[in-house]
């Protein structure tokens, strides 16, 4: 069963920096592209950020453009997210999801998704 | 960026009741579109892609159809595992963008 592990969340003060990891297991992770989904509290989901099976394309939503990097390590099946210059407005749960189908294509439909890791901003 | 509008926002029903659950897209999605449900403390799942097609393991009482701008999510007899929030989300183009969710609650 495809498996999506977060972590790194935590409570941090506006300005700072925060570095999530999401570990991918029974599934070809090196073949799928990954996003990023956050959800502020009582909030609706807002798409984050995605990066190409191979890590050589990586799109943001504009909120988090020049601030958060999307990378990944295929050796470790994992894919990370760097949050810096935090923001209140950052706060929520956020989630890695797997694309629906191998390929370069990112924008598709997501059919895995982790557990979250939440992420508080505040002075 | 694309715009996507979820209509009611939040809808009450009862076991048994047929309910549908509209999107609409800021422009033409043709039918790069999906639908997912969140229960309470959970993390989405995948329900409907490319507007119709049923996910693997979905219950066949939900059913997808639209195309263009104009999208709808029927559940044809609601359970009581149903009672969430679901969410249509585009994929015709980055950024990927979902709309502000339904929340089915009981009457």
């Amino acid at each position: 069963q495809v498996q999506l592990v977060e972590s790194g969340g935590g409570v941090v003060q506006p300005g700072t920096s925060l570095r999530l990891s999401c570990v991918g297991s029974e599934f070809s992770f090196s073949s799928y592209g990954m996003h990023w989904v956050r959800q502020a509290p009582g909030k609706g989901l807002e798409w984050v950020a995605v990066i190409s099976y191979d890590g050589s394309n990586k799109y943001y939503t504009d909120s988090v453009k020049g601030r958060f990097t999307i990378s990944r390590d295929n050796s470790k099946n994992t894919l990370y997210l760097q949050m810096n210059s935090l923001r209140t407005e950052d706060t929520g749960i956020y989630y890695c999801a797997k694309s629906r189908i191998t390929g370069p294509v990112s924008t598709l439909p997501l059919d895995y998704w982790g557990h979250g890791t939440l992420v508080t901003v505040s002075s | 960026d694309i715009q996507m509008t979820q209509s009611p926002s939040t809808l009450s029903a009862s076991v048994g009741d047929r309910v549908t659950i509209t999107c609409r897209a800021s422009q033409s999605i043709s039918t790069w579109l999906a639908w997912y449900r969140q229960k309470p403390g959970k993390a989405p799942n995948l329900l409907i892609y490319k507007a119709s097609s049923l996910e693997s393991g979905v219950p066949s009482r939900f059913s997808g159809s639209g195309s263009g701008t104009e999208f709808t999510l029927t559940i044809s007899s609601l359970q009581p595992d149903d009672f969430a929030t679901y969410y249509c989300q585009q994929y015709n183009s980055n950024p990927l963008t979902f709309g502000g969710g339904t929340k089915v609650e009981i009457k």
